[in-house]
């Protein structure tokens, strides 16, 4: 089955930097790229960027670049997302996705991962 | 603010028809594909529609997609209880290079 399946909740102070991971099962790895979302409270879809899970490329969405570093170990098929300088308009869910390449629409996602921003 | 627009809520009684409105600009749906997603309260969207019209695998065809110029439309024919839920366009912006999403439409059944 194929499935993306994330890290558990984390709660962080402002300033601080949060990693969350997303393992994907059921395919191979590096076919398709992981792009990130992120869904604050009550609010719509925010695209944070896309890595190319075999070359390691990335791209990210403007408001996001220099705050965000997204990577991959494709040893254990898993992706990951870095958001650094944590501020508490960054408490959101945070979903990653199957993408072919960043343009592609998503078509596996993560379970989410809530990430809270308090002090 | 999105630079896709998209009617904040539509509803209809069971076994009826809506209709969600996608607008945007030549950047982005005008040349690109558009792609609908669903998402059921509390849990993670899900890809419906691909590449305007195409539905993923176990989509029933009560649910399609259409795009003409600037602007694309889902579709959902006998509506059911289980299809309350917020709806989301998506696609690329080549000016912007970021893949945008409408503001969602929360779809209710009467």
């Amino acid at each position: 089955q194929i499935q993306l399946v994330q890290s558990g909740a984390e709660v962080k102070k402002p300033g601080a930097s949060v990693k969350v991971s997303c393992k994907a099962y059921g395919y191979t790895f590096n076919t398709h790229g992981i792009s990130w979302v992120r869904q604050a409270p009550g609010q719509g879809l925010e695209w944070m960027g896309w890595i190319s899970t075999e070359k390691s490329d990335t791209k990210y969405a403007p408001e996001f670049q220099g705050r965000v570093i997204m990577t991959r170990d494709t040893s254990t098929n898993t992706a990951y997302m870095d958001l650094r300088g944590l501020r508490y308009d960054d408490t959101a869910v945070y979903y990653c996705a199957r993408a072919w390449i960043a343009s592609d629409s998503l078509d596996i996602w993560g379970q989410g991962t809530m990430v809270t921003v308090s002090a | 603010q999105s630079v896709l627009t998209q009617p904040p809520s539509v509803s209809a009684a069971p076994g009826q028809k809506v209709t969600i409105s996608c607008s945007g600009s030549g950047s982005n749906i005008g040349n690109e594909y558009v792609s609908w997603y669903q998402q059921l309260p509390g849990k993670a969207p899900k890809l419906l529609i691909f590449d305007n019209n195409k539905r993923i695998s176990g989509i029933p065809d009560r649910f399609s997609g259409s795009k003409s110029g600037a602007s694309a439309t889902l579709g959902i024919t006998g509506l059911q209880t289980g299809d309350e839920a917020d709806y989301y366009c998506g696609t690329w912006d080549s000016s912007l290079s970021v893949y945008v999403f409408g503001p969602g439409t929360k779809v209710t059944v009467l």
